[in-house]
Parts: structure tokens; sequence; C-alpha cells
């Protein structure tokens, strides 16, 4: 099946903590994003990167880091500098981030975030 | 600024009715439009997308939505409703050529309920 997964599904994080979020596709996809959402709040992007070894912050990246070593993977890390960290966190793909690009991004399952 | 609007947090409708969620979008050029749809804790599906060309647009599941360039909306429609249709939608844009690496606004999400 091609796809987007990511892992874990529900992820606890004590006070002080950094943790890593896994999403992994393949799909071939150059794109791809990480967004935080909070409910009323719709989706923010977090980062995206456009092509390996390449990322961009996007509106709301402090307190995360990210990676992209590889194609097929873009994990994020919630560190402990975030200060509200407790959200549902959706990884998204897309064929190309190019400025004029009209594909639509293909969503992950989704890691849901709390902190104890 | 990129933004997105759905003035309804929820809309109500009974099943075999037509439904509408709304949806108006600010860009400073042309824009790609999208819906998705999300069921409760999992990621976002896509619906359809409007690039160019006829306004009218067909997408999954029955959905249709009008773009109208004048009143810089993009409304979400079906004809009948079905309670499975029950979820959260999500407008988004994306300016033809302003956009960092194929950026997606998203609206903050409209919930729709079809009852019985």
């Amino acid at each position: 099946d091609g796809g987007i997964t990511q892992s874990p599904k529900y992820l606890f994080r004590k006070e002080g903590q950094n943790v890593t979020l896994s999403c992994e596709q393949n799909l071939n996809h150059d794109a791809m994003y990480w967004y935080r959402q909070d409910p009323g709040q719709g989706l923010r992007l977090i980062y995206y990167s456009q092509i390996v070894n390449d990322f961009q912050k996007g509106d709301i990246a402090e307190g995360y880091s990210v990676s992209r070593e590889k194609k097929e993977s873009f994990p994020l890390t919630v560190t402990s500098a975030q200060k509200n960290p407790t959200a549902f966190y959706l990884c998204a793909s897309s064929t190309s981030g190019l400025a004029g690009s009209y594909n639509e991004q293909f969503f992950g399952p989704g890691t849901r975030l709390t902190v104890l | 600024a990129q933004s997105v609007a759905q003035p309804e947090d929820q809309v109500n409708v009974a099943e075999g009715n037509p439904l509408t969620v709304k949806c108006t979008y600010s860009v400073s050029g042309n824009p790609y439009l999208f819906w998705y749809v999300q069921y409760p804790n999992r990621g976002l599906q896509f619906l359809l997308k409007y690039i160019t060309g006829d306004n009218l647009v067909k997408g999954s599941y029955g959905f249709e939505a009008e773009f109208n360039k004048s009143q810089t909306s993009f409304h979400l429609k079906k004809p009948s409703a079905l309670v499975s249709d029950s979820a959260l939608y999500f407008c988004a844009v994306r300016d033809r050529i302003y956009n960092q690496g194929g950026k997606l606004i998203f609206g903050q999400g409209t919930e729709l309920s079809v009852k019985p």
C-alpha cells in the first residue's frame, strides 16, 4: 500500500523531555510538511521540506526541530522549549513544493501528543 | 496576506437534504483551492480542488464546490446529505505564485452534523 505512516499514534511526554514523532512516506513525494492541530484553530504549519537535506520554518517553528536525511522520512522533534506541546500532529506530503504547484497534500493518520 | 475563513463552526443538516459548507479566501494573486475532510482522530482526506477552468468542481463521495472569483468564495456542496458525511471539513488555499514550498493556508474547520 502506498501512503504516509505516522508513529506512534499516541505519545505521552513528561515536562522537560524531548520527543520525536515519526513520519514516513512511500509515495516518492519530494515535499513533506508538519502541521499542528488544536481545537477550533485549524492546521498550522510547523516545518516543511521541499527536497532532501533542506527544510524551512513554518508559522510556528519555535520549540520544534526536523531533519530530512532521506526522501521518505521527515521526523519531528518536540523539544522542551515548546511550552504547550499538547496537540494533534499531522504529517503530509506532496509531489512538489515548488511555487506554482497545484498538487494536493496527502496526510498521515496523525500523532496525539499529551504532556503529563 | 493569505487567509481562509470558514464562517460557520458547525452546520446541521437532516439526512437527504442538501448541504453547504461555506469558505471565503484572500490571496494576493490567483488561488488554488482545496477541500479536505477529517473524521475523528484521523488525518485529513482530500475531497476536491479548483485549479482553473470550470467553476464547478466535482470531487469524491458526491461532493462538489463552486468557485466564485467575484465573491472570493469556494463553498462545498452536496445535493443529498448522508449521516456518514458527518465530519470536520477544512477549506485551504494556495496562492499560485506567492507561496512558500507549496504551503497551504487552512480555515479553522466546520463541523458538519447530519441527523437521520
